[in-house]
């Protein structure tokens, strides 16, 4: 149980172009969703906490009009890369947790992450 | 604002060999504790975690941690460690278990287990 997925695993891009990154729940329901960025040999960085049917928030410093964030079912989350640049290069996580008083509902699982490297 | 710290950023142990990695806290009021372990181009998988009960909590893989309120601290073990161990632990903090709470990682112990 508790699986979270993520497609796709890798992506190369052209600087420029957009990449869209979707997260799922396989076997629970996630009312939230949490995106991270993990750069080389170091700890993840929290991007966002993705809510479904509303909006995103964002931590400081993360542009949210470049990372754009939508949590359209309590299943799936999309992260889109708009407009990337080389500097976008990295890893990208995403967790989710159960819904309240379920049997997942303490803990963020995680996806198996998504290698970004734009050209 | 919570913080989480691993002291150590590589831990080498032989095989067969007991294992610890640390890890210590800091959290107004009520931690709630996690491990996870990272394995190279991989997401995270959750190891264990310390909601409330008992100190010495049980995981997968053999894995077990203990909460130590007094000296904040909640210390990965294993009593016998496998090649297959060598990965990357996180240990990560979060003062309460809403749908929307945010864990905090500490900054990561790459373990290698030599035969």
């Amino acid at each position: 149980g508790a699986v979270v997925s993520q497609h796709p695993s890798w992506v190369i891009c052209k600087s420029g172009t957009s990449v869209k990154i979707e997260c799922r729940s396989l076997d629970f329901q996630a009312t939230t969703m949490f995106w991270y960025r993990q750069f080389p040999k170091q700890s993840l960085m929290l991007m966002a906490t993705s809510n479904e049917g509303s909006k995103a928030t964002y931590e400081q410093g993360v542009e949210k009009d470049k990372f754009l964030i939508n949590h359209a079912s309590l299943t799936l989350s999309t992260l889109t890369v708009t407009s990337a640049h080389p500097e976008d290069s990295s890893f990208y996580i995403c967790s989710a947790r159960d819904l309240p008083g379920l049997v997942y509902a303490d803990t963020q699982y995680f996806g198996p992450g998504t290698r970004l490297t734009v050209l | 604002a919570q913080s989480v710290a691993q002291p150590e950023d590589q831990v080498n142990v032989a095989e067969g060999n007991p294992l610890t990695v640390k890890c210590t806290y800091s959290v107004s009021g009520n931690p709630y504790l996690f491990w996870y372990v990272q394995y190279p181009n991989r997401g995270l998988q959750f190891l264990l975690k310390y909601i409330t009960g008992d100190n010495l909590v049980k995981g997968s893989y053999g894995f077990e941690a203990e909460f130590n309120k007094s000296q904040t601290s909640f210390h990965l073990k294993k009593p016998s460690a496998l090649v297959s161990d060598s990965a990357l632990y996180f240990c990560a903090v979060s003062p309460y278990t809403g749908t929307a709470s945010k864990l905090t990682f500490g900054t990561g112990t790459r373990l290698q287990v030599t035969l």
